[in-house]
């Protein structure tokens, strides 16, 4: 079982729309949480952090489930700006490698 | 431009050839790491540095690969006797700090290709 699972997408959706998708961990002992965004053939960079209590940026706010083990990421009015593979990231917290998930690709369409 | 910088950004060898590539951290930070990223999936952790001492490996890391931080800053990760199953893109990324949850800034990758 792979630690961080993605429903891989696509995800199509126009401008203006709501788009959300959750990652699912296999470790319950993980500590740290982070989305990060990728760019076609680009580095990855982080999105945000996700916290206990949930928290937004902006447009985007992330949910943490530890009962369920599972992540969400929210993005309210979709710009063009945010096609991108969105990728699910957890640290177990007891060193410092991340474990990344396979993606969600989104693309927003005019 | 202070962000973490790779090079080779592309690579193209042939089966068996050795490769290195180099990896210049943000300046000052302590932790390096290397990722490797093939298509359609995201990055595997390789190994990561915290100034000079290698501190943990993946089992992905055979003994063809070898890293080196020599004196705390830049890092080299080199493969020897490439075979196509190398073929991926080579992140490296850098942080700063004592913490888990540091942010680790990426670079823009080596894209290696083995023929």
């Amino acid at each position: 079982r792979k630690e961080v699972e993605q429903d891989p997408g696509p995800f199509n959706v126009p401008e203006g729309a709501t788009v959300a998708f959750n990652c699912t961990y296999s470790n319950s002992a993980s500590q740290s949480f982070f989305w990060y965004r990728q760019d076609c053939r680009k580095e990855p960079k982080l999105l945000m952090s996700v916290y206990s209590s949930g928290n937004e940026d902006g447009r985007f706010t992330a949910q943490l489930n530890r009962a369920s083990q599972y992540i969400s990421l929210l993005i309210r009015d979709s710009k063009l700006s945010d096609s991108a593979t969105y990728l699910c990231v957890v640290n177990l917290g007891n060193d410092y490698k991340l474990s990344f998930g396979a993606g969600t690709t989104v693309t927003v369409r005019a | 431009d202070t962000g973490v910088s790779q090079d080779p950004r592309h690579k193209i060898t042939k089966r068996g050839q050795n490769v290195t590539f180099r990896c210049d951290p943000i300046s000052e930070h302590n932790r390096l790491y290397w990722y490797r990223q093939t298509l359609g999936q995201g990055p595997e952790f390789l190994t990561y540095f915290q100034n000079e001492a290698q501190l943990e490996k993946s089992r992905l890391l055979s003994d063809r690969f070898s890293a080196e931080r020599p004196k705390g800053s830049f890092s080299t990760l080199e493969i020897q006797r490439t075979e196509q199953g190398d073929s991926a893109m080579y992140l490296c990324a850098s942080s700063f700090g004592t913490g888990f949850t540091d942010t680790q800034y990426f670079g823009p990758g080596t894209r290696l290709t083995v023929l």
